[in-house]
């Protein structure tokens, strides 16, 4: 498709287990983003990917979150040792990147994480 | 450290009446602005955004307003339409770094029929 998709759109998992989310970016589009919405919340920048660089992973809540993106496209976000806490929209965004300009992030639907 | 603030949480206006949504924001090294629009069970939808070197910036029925010395901005949408009934985001990003938005924390629009 021509949007960001997302997948799972839901997903429950018990305290404790491991989760993946993962995210497919526009094509072409080399600046992937991943931010979360907690309920009645903004969203909340989690890390971001330009390119072939490192990471910029300042907004990772804690050592149980972890990101990946494989061959400049598909994101896959780890969350280990899931807590309550960490129910929340998951949302990844991509945008042209690549120093040319103000460009608009768009976004996927989100994965909505429940945590039991 | 709210950097992206939208004081109302909600607003009502009749259809084919102005709405207006605002935004402030504390951080003088936002240097781009964006709104969003997001439906129930659905990702942020982009709308309009303006850069700091500008003071307005249309887009059909879409207005959006900087006033920098107040850091201050606004969304005006005129005629509301009741497809326009949505949470509305502002975000700001800033010119050092790495591109994230910072978000506030929303408007609800309801337009009445």
């Amino acid at each position: 498709g021509a949007g960001v998709s997302q997948s799972p759109s839901n997903k429950v998992t018990e305290k404790g287990k491991d989760v993946e989310l993962r995210c497919d970016p526009i094509s072409g589009h080399t600046a992937l983003y991943w931010y979360r919405q907690s309920l009645g919340q903004g969203l909340e920048f989690l890390i971001y990917f330009q390119g072939n660089s490192a990471p910029d992973k300042s907004g990772l809540p804690s050592d149980r979150f972890s990101a990946e993106r494989t061959g400049g496209s598909v994101s896959t976000l780890t969350i280990q040792r899931t807590q309550q806490e960490d129910s929340a929209v998951y949302l990844c965004a991509s945008s042209v990147g690549g120093g040319l300009g103000n460009q608009p992030q768009h976004f996927g639907d989100g994965t909505r994480l429940s945590i039991l | 450290d709210q950097q992206v603030k939208q004081n109302s949480p909600s607003l009502s206006v009749q259809e084919g009446r102005i709405s207006i949504l605002n935004c402030d924001y504390t951080n003088s090294m936002f240097d781009y602005f964006l709104w969003y629009k997001k439906y129930p069970a659905e990702g942020p939808t982009f709308l309009i955004s303006i850069s700091s070197i500008k003071d307005k910036n249309e887009d059909g029925r879409f207005t959006v307003f900087l006033n920098k010395s107040a850091k201050h901005l606004s969304l005006h949408i005129v005629p509301s339409q009741p497809g326009d009934s949505a949470v509305y985001f502002c975000a700001a990003r800033s010119n050092f770094g790495n591109e994230k938005l910072t978000f506030g924390t929303g408007t609800r629009l309801t337009i009445i029929p």
